[in-house]
This record gives structure tokens, sequence and C-alpha cells, in this order.
């Protein structure tokens, strides 16, 4: 049964800082893997999906990389700013086409 | 520009008063999708359609229905509402089921 865990459950780093959140998954027979922010009370945004060829993604500040060998998949984010504080969370698309999600990183950027 | 648009933003409802949510989508997608979350907590599906086709969950509530009456509208009817069907309702959609999903805003349920 596939499991994603995101650690850690919360980050908080000055402005201006290059931070890095973690996702791992079980299971390596993944079709693709998604990033997403949600901000409080708020929906999801899909920030970046990685297809399970793929190694990496990136768009604007954001990269994302993919390992299926080893489980795990990153979240980038360069030069982080008070806006990019969210609850960041990833899910990764088995190869049943379920979608199973990861806890999430809840971040904040001190100004 | 809204793409997934959920009414209303914020409902309250009475316990075993049903409710109705409402999703509708500007994006022509064929998968439309509800998910159930409760604070700090990850979304839960409850059911999806693929086209007309409906999915349910195993672990969906009977209390729980779907209609989706064309490819832009879905609803989520709570027959019977308890005080834990208290939650963010979020529907999402994609286009073919392993493709990115786009949420909607989110209708915030209270039940009194």
């Amino acid at each position: 049964k596939q499991e994603v865990t995101q650690i850690p459950a919360a980050l908080s780093v000055p402005e201006g800082e290059n931070l890095v959140l973690n996702c791992s998954f079980t299971d390596s027979a993944i079709y693709n893997l998604q990033w997403f922010r949600q901000d409080p009370g708020k929906g999801l945004t899909s920030l970046l999906l990685i297809q399970s060829s793929q190694r990496e993604q990136t768009s604007g500040r954001l990269n994302a990389s993919l390992d299926k060998s080893s489980g795990r998949s990153t979240l980038y984010i360069a030069a982080s700013q008070p806006g990019d504080s969210a609850t960041y969370l990833c899910a990764v698309k088995d190869s049943n086409y379920q979608l199973i999600w990861g806890a999430g990183t809840k971040l904040i950027i001190k100004p | 520009d809204a793409m997934v648009i959920q009414n209303p933003r914020y409902q309250v409802t009475q316990f075993g008063k049903p409710v109705t949510l409402s999703c509708s989508q500007t994006l022509n997608h064929n998968v439309m999708y509800w998910y159930q979350q409760k604070s700090s907590q990850a979304p839960k599906l409850l059911f999806h359609y693929y086209d007309k086709d409906f999915n349910n969950e195993a672990d969906t509530p009977d209390n729980f229905q779907s209609r989706r009456p064309n490819t832009s509208f879905c609803f989520l009817d709570i027959r019977s509402p308890g005080l834990g069907d208290a939650a963010m309702y979020l529907c999402a959609t994609s286009r073919g089921g392993g493709e990115k999903l786009f949420f909607g805003s989110g209708t915030q349920l209270s039940v009194l």
C-alpha cells in the first residue's frame, strides 16, 4: 500500500533563504507526483507535476525533483518571500490512478 | 478568469437538514472530483466522475451523494448532515485521470 510522508510538518525560515521541502513515498511504481500549495481556508493550487519518466520540473523560483528509485521528491524554493508562506502538499498518483496525499508541510517565511 | 468555481464560499446548515454544494468549471475537463478536507489534514476523496461514469470511494458514507448533469456542473448533496461532516469541501477537475488537478476555492461547511 502506497504511503506518502512529508517531513517536517512545519518549517520557519527567514526571508530570502533558499529552502527544500521533502516528500517520500513507499512504492516506486507511480504514475506522477504533484506539488500543491494551500493558503489557510482556501483551495489547493497545483504548483508542479512530474511524470514518472521525468526527473524534475521548474516554474519560476520553484524546482521539483523526482527520484523514484529512492522514493523521494523535493520542492526547492529559491529566495523565499513572505508570500510563499502556506502549506505545501505532495500527492502521488499510483499505478491504479489513485491519488495518495502527504499530510503537508506548513511553511512560514519570516520578514 | 476563475476556472473552477464553488458556491457558496461558506455554508451553514442545521444538523440533519439537507444541503447542496455546487461546482462549475470552464475548463471543459472530463473528470470532476469532490474532496473533503478537515483541519490540518490532507484532502480525502469522496467520489469522482470520469465523464458520466460515477466512481464512489469505498469509505464514502451513504449520506453523501453527487450529481453531474453536464460537463460543466457537479453537485454534492449531503442528505442528513451530522456534526462530523463540518469540513472544507473541495471540487477539482482534470483532463483525464492522470493529469494536473485544478481546484476550486472550496466551500466551508458548518453544521449547527
